[in-house]
């Protein structure tokens, strides 16, 4: 069975520093990995999705995330955090064809500090 | 478009009632899941749909929770009777092979069973 894992809780981060939010996966074959955000009392929205192809995808937001199978990770990166940057971040993993719900890992609270 | 539309938002209810959760897809997807959220388990696929055939329920907890797709723009997920430990917020999510393998999340229903 596929699963991911985030192993940081919590992430402090000055406003202006850069970020990198850590996942790794668990998959026999190739997945689709997705980063999701969710603000406080909302659903999620997608910031970027990694299906084949350059193993570094830009998103929304000036997110960008880096697949590197021999890893097994899908980090997160942005290279300046916004105040409005604060919310719970979710990697997620699908199995090949597209077609299948997704299992998402514990999340990752990011706290931007003035 | 409108989204995916979730109702109700809040459900506040007593141990051993029914409730119904509903779910409008957005037009012209053929995949509709049902996620639920909770501080324990984080998210965690309870179905999902193609076409309007639950295709994949191992998901579901128990047999208290069914969940119907009537037609291509309408589902329901009901819980009889409830118990405290149902309480969550309840996500339905869309998508579509037509386009690319995208969920888009609808705002959620915040359960809560006393």
């Amino acid at each position: 069975a596929q699963s991911v894992t985030q192993p940081d809780i919590h992430i402090t981060v000055s406003e202006g520093a850069s970020l990198e939010l850590r996942c790794n996966y668990s998959y026999g074959a190739t997945p689709y990995l997705f980063w999701y955000v969710q603000s406080p009392g909302q659903g999620l929205q997608l910031l970027l999705k990694y299906f084949s192809g350059d193993t570094l995808v830009q998103g929304i937001k000036g997110f960008e995330a880096e697949f590197k199978r021999s890893q097994s990770s899908f980090n997160l990166r942005k290279p300046s955090v916004h105040w409005s940057d604060a919310a719970e971040y979710f990697c997620a993993v699908q199995s090949g064809g597209g077609a299948d719900g997704l299992t998402f890992g514990k999340g990752t609270h990011l706290i931007i500090q003035p | 478009d409108a989204g995916v539309i979730q109702s109700p938002r809040h459900e506040v209810t007593e141990m051993g009632q029914e409730v119904t959760l509903r779910c409008k897809p957005i037009s012209g997807h053929d995949y509709l899941f049902w996620y639920r959220q909770t501080m324990m388990r984080g998210l965690e696929l309870l179905i999902y749909f193609n076409n309007n055939v639950p295709i994949d329920d191992s998901g579901m907890p128990e047999d208290r929770f069914s969940a119907k797709m009537p037609n291509a723009s309408f589902s329901t997920l009901k819980i009889q009777p409830s118990e405290p430990r149902d309480s969550a917020v309840y996500f339905c999510a869309s998508s579509s092979l037509a386009g690319t393998y995208e969920q888009y999340f609808g705002p959620g229903t915040r359960l809560t069973v006393t």
